[in-house]
């Protein structure tokens, strides 16, 4: 049984516009958040991360939101860029885990 | 900057071959991961290691063993390789303190089982 789902296997978004990716998790013990962005034959690259203290976390274009109430996490990139069509994994872990729980992934298309 | 490599970028084998897959990190990483990437499926943990020597099976581990002599190293092996092994594997290795760490992963091995 996953415990971290992203249910949209894919996105399309155009450049300049803002991309939604989301992310629902199923336990409540998880307490720590990561988005990775994945290219074609490249390992999985780690992008921005969230602990559960915080509601939101900001780096640059990317914003992950987190709503613990809900177990639903999003990642905002804005403005997309073409260079952002990857797939996009989200993560979990708690601090007594060793280990993180991945969800299955969203292919992001940006564009031009 | 963290440099996870896997020795091989493809390698096709054939069914019931032994097949070994070698992740070397260059940070001195206590904690190391092998996972295996399916379409629709993500990332599923098959054996992780938090020191050299000591090994925990993850959600997947039937199939396959894994081997940690050095801290460094951390081997995936495939005992009799069959047809349903066919993916993508990657390794990866993060600090262990004592909370959740960034893991930082290696380019991926294809492998193609026939």
């Amino acid at each position: 049984d996953q415990q971290v789902k992203q249910n949209s296997p894919s996105l399309s978004v155009q450049e300049g516009r803002i991309s939604i990716l989301n992310c629902d998790y199923t336990n409540s013990m998880f307490d720590y958040f990561l988005w990775y962005k994945k290219y074609p034959a490249e390992g999985p690259t780690f992008l921005i991360s969230i602990s559960s203290i915080k509601d939101k976390n900001e780096d640059g274009r990317f914003t992950v939101f987190l709503n613990k109430s809900a177990k639903h996490l999003s990642l905002h990139i804005v403005p997309s860029q073409p260079g952002d069509s990857a797939v996009y994994f989200c993560a979990a872990s708690a601090r007594n885990f060793n280990k993180f729980y991945f969800g299955s992934g969203t292919k992001l298309n940006v564009k031009p | 900057d963290v440099k996870v490599t896997q020795s091989s970028r493809y390698l096709v084998k054939r069914t019931g071959e032994k097949v070994f897959l070698e992740c070397v990190q260059d940070m001195d990483h206590e904690n190391m991961f092998w996972y295996r990437q399916d379409p629709g499926l993500g990332l599923r943990l098959i054996y992780f290691s938090y020191d050299v020597k000591m090994k925990e099976k993850g959600d997947i581990p039937e199939g396959y063993s894994v081997s940690r002599e050095k801290k460094e190293r951390f081997s995936l092996i495939l005992e009799s390789a069959s047809t349903n092994q066919t993916s993508m594997y990657l390794c990866a290795s993060s600090q262990r303190t004592g909370v959740t760490d960034t893991q930082y992963f290696g380019p991926g091995t294809r492998l193609t089982v026939l």
